[in-house]
């Protein structure tokens, strides 16, 4: 069984539209994240959830709007979409809690996002 | 300014070489990990070390750890073929004894292992 799912694993669209992005984790962890891996290969955090509260909230514009409807899913919605929004997009999850050292994360397959 | 910067950007060995991957960091930290991606997928955790560690070993793995440096390396011995992909480092700030699990990744190295 995958233990970080998330879907679609290729998302193209148009400039201006609105999607989102689904993840999942079965491993009971706590804590989720989304990342942005851009061209480059660069990866940096957007946000992170602990048990469905918003703990992580880096500087990413107000077009995106994570939602946790419970402990097991994170999902990324994008509003508005720009041609710079173009990346592979990760969910991640950790089985810490806040107070907790992190310990591994475990990364989904990923998202690639195009935006034409 | 980034957290984890890594060197070489990339390497290209031969099978049953050595590789080594070093990263540097700027800020007191928890933890540093070592991811693996291959082409087009995720990342894999590889390892961890601790602050209070200064070597680990998993398998053919090395990592060091020096803080006074503010520096780590891992060391991949007696490279495969199918070792062949990029390597991150990632750092987990610390922060007073608060710790979100917030990583900070390098650029990572993309290491080529030529059969």
């Amino acid at each position: 069984d995958t233990a970080v799912s998330q879907t679609p694993k290729y998302l193209v669209t148009q400039m201006g539209n609105d999607k989102s992005i689904k993840c999942e984790q079965n491993l009971g962890h706590d804590t989720m994240y989304w990342y942005k891996q851009d061209s480059k290969k660069f990866l940096k955090i957007m946000f992170s959830y602990n048990n469905k509260e918003l703990i992580i909230n880096e500087t990413v514009p107000n077009r995106f709007s994570p939602k946790s409807p419970d402990k097991a899913h994170l999902n990324l919605h994008i509003n508005s979409l720009e041609l710079g929004d173009s990346a592979v997009y990760f969910c991640a999850s950790n089985p810490g809690g806040i107070l907790a050292s992190t310990d591994t994360q475990y990364f989904g397959p990923g998202t690639r996002l195009t935006v034409l | 300014s980034q957290q984890g910067e890594e060197d070489p950007q990339a390497l290209s060995i031969q099978e049953g070489e050595n590789a080594t991957m070093n990263c540097s960091y700027k800020t007191s930290i928890n933890n540093l990990q070592w991811y693996r991606q291959n082409s087009g997928r995720g990342l894999v955790h590889l390892i961890l070390i601790r602050s209070n560690e200064r070597e680990k070993h998993s398998g053919r793995l090395r990592v060091t750890l020096d803080t006074s440096k503010k520096s780590s390396s891992l060391l991949i011995t007696a490279s495969r073929a199918a070792d062949t992909a990029s390597y991150f480092c990632a750092t987990e700030a610390y922060a007073g004894g608060t710790s979100y699990g917030k990583l900070t990744f390098g650029q990572g190295t993309i290491l080529t292992v030529h059969p």
